[in-house]
């Protein structure tokens, strides 16, 4: 069945630093989904992305799909500490069934 | 916040009793889906529901069935629990089958 690839699986920065998490596919998606989960938390819908090659961008985050619709990245410019989290992609396998990335979780050292 | 409700929020209980977890949404969403969240395999679909009686099986089905009898309540039943089943259950909803799902608080379920 289809697999949503998710790296790294951690990513420990200093504040003010770059973060990036990626997302492949082996097959073409309809679309992707980014979420965020803070500790302890639940995860919260970002962004949908549907278009090839589709950039957008959230104040500090951007988010791309990728021409070939098999992969996504979230980038996070300039961390801050309210940043902390797992950052989950998502695609739908079928018609109303998503799966889930394994999630990329950071954390920042102030 | 979307309006969902999941009870109970925390439960622990033994081996093979059955346990029943609730989720009430107020948004008349159509689709409702059921996710455990285990360390090291982030979120993983157990069923869902695309409208009243209409359920079918997500990747890890197995020991767990579900009941929607109204539009606004989907239930999630352990038969006989087993300590493999300790874990985070989120609840989620959305309008469409391709939309944003929206989630729950969660459940926290230990079984002994």
């Amino acid at each position: 069945g289809q697999q949503v690839m998710q790296i790294p699986q951690y990513q420990h920065v200093q504040e003010g630093e770059d973060f990036t998490t990626y997302c492949n596919s082996s097959t073409t998606l309809s679309n992707i989904q980014w979420y965020k989960q803070r500790p302890g938390g639940h995860p919260v819908f970002l962004i949908q992305l549907v278009k090839s090659g589709e950039v957008k961008k959230q104040k500090r985050l951007t988010f791309q799909f990728g021409e070939a619709k098999k992969n996504s990245s979230l980038h996070i410019t300039a961390t801050q500490t309210t940043d902390v989290g797992t950052y989950f992609c998502a695609a739908y396998s079928s018609a109303s069934k998503i799966i889930f990335g394994s999630g990329t979780r950071l954390s920042i050292r102030p | 916040d979307a309006g969902i409700t999941q009870s109970p929020r925390h439960k622990v209980t033994e081996t093979g009793t059955p346990v029943t977890l609730r989720c009430h949404q107020t948004e008349n969403h159509r689709y409702m889906y059921w996710y455990r969240q285990d360390p090291g395999h982030g979120l993983r679909l157990i069923h869902y529901s695309y409208g009243v009686k209409d359920t079918d099986k997500g990747e890890v089905s197995d020991g767990y069935s579900v009941s929607r009898s109204k539009t606004e309540d989907f239930l999630l039943t352990l038969e006989s629990a087993t300590s493999s089943q300790t874990s985070v259950y989120f609840c989620a909803i959305s309008g469409g089958g391709d939309q944003p799902q929206h989630f729950g608080d969660g459940t926290r379920l230990s079984i002994l």
